[in-house]
């Protein structure tokens, strides 16, 4: 049980255009998802928390306009990477926190995304 | 966010050999939890110590945990060479959100 998925696994786009990239809860409701972002051979970065239902809370110098988050129904939450560079080339990882278990999280398999 | 740091970087042992690695973190907690992560794939839950336990097992993993020294230690005894991976410790906070160490290379020569 508490499997998460990413779709894609990987993506390749052109500079300037968007991608969106979705994030399941398979087996239980997520009332919360985190979205973080990865860049090689470092730690993990948490770009922002998403409640179903209501905005995205995004962390310092993480941009609103640029990354945004839709967590429209208990089991999906989409980041959609707007007007892409090169610079939001990175491993993009979400994570879902059951419904009533605040201290656990389970992580999707990632998804990598390369702008060119 | 604020990271903690991880102490070594990287780590490189024969397999058999135990490994530590070592995790500060900056604020008060209500866990600590750490993650395996294979290269290029997503996080794996290993263990979640909370702020009142000192230390606690699962399987070939020991985890301490020093709330007055804020830092927190990962055993993993009898390595193999499927233990190869990255690992992180993360800093639970009262609201559930998860702060990251920087993590720790393992690699286990077979």
């Amino acid at each position: 049980g508490a499997v998460v998925s990413q779709h894609p696994s990987w993506v390749i786009c052109k500079s300037g255009t968007s991608v969106k990239i979705e994030c399941r809860s398979l087996d239980f409701q997520a009332t919360t998802m985190f979205w973080y972002r990865q860049f090689p051979k470092q730690s993990l970065m948490l770009m922002a928390t998403s409640n179903e239902g209501s905005k995205a809370t995004y962390e310092q110098g993480v941009e609103k306009d640029k990354f945004l988050i839709n967590h429209a129904s208990l089991t999906l939450s989409t980041l959609t990477v707007t007007s892409a560079h090169p610079e939001d080339s990175s491993f993009y990882i979400c994570s879902a926190r059951p419904r009533d278990r605040n201290y656990e999280q389970y992580f999707g398999p990632g998804t990598r995304l390369t702008v060119t | 966010s604020q990271q903690g740091e991880e102490d070594p970087q990287a780590l490189s042992i024969q397999e058999g050999e135990n490994a530590t690695m070592n995790c500060s973190y900056k604020t008060s907690i209500n866990n600590l939890q750490w993650y395996r992560q294979n290269s290029g794939r997503g996080l794996v839950h290993l263990i979640l110590i909370r702020s009142n336990e000192r230390e606690k097992h699962s399987g070939r993993l020991r985890v301490t945990l020093d709330t007055s020294k804020k830092s927190s230690s990962l055993l993993i005894t009898a390595s193999r060479a499927a233990d190869t991976a990255s690992y992180f410790c993360a800093s639970g906070g009262s609201q559930g959100n998860l702060i990251f160490g920087k993590g720790t290379k393992l690699s286990v020569k077979p």
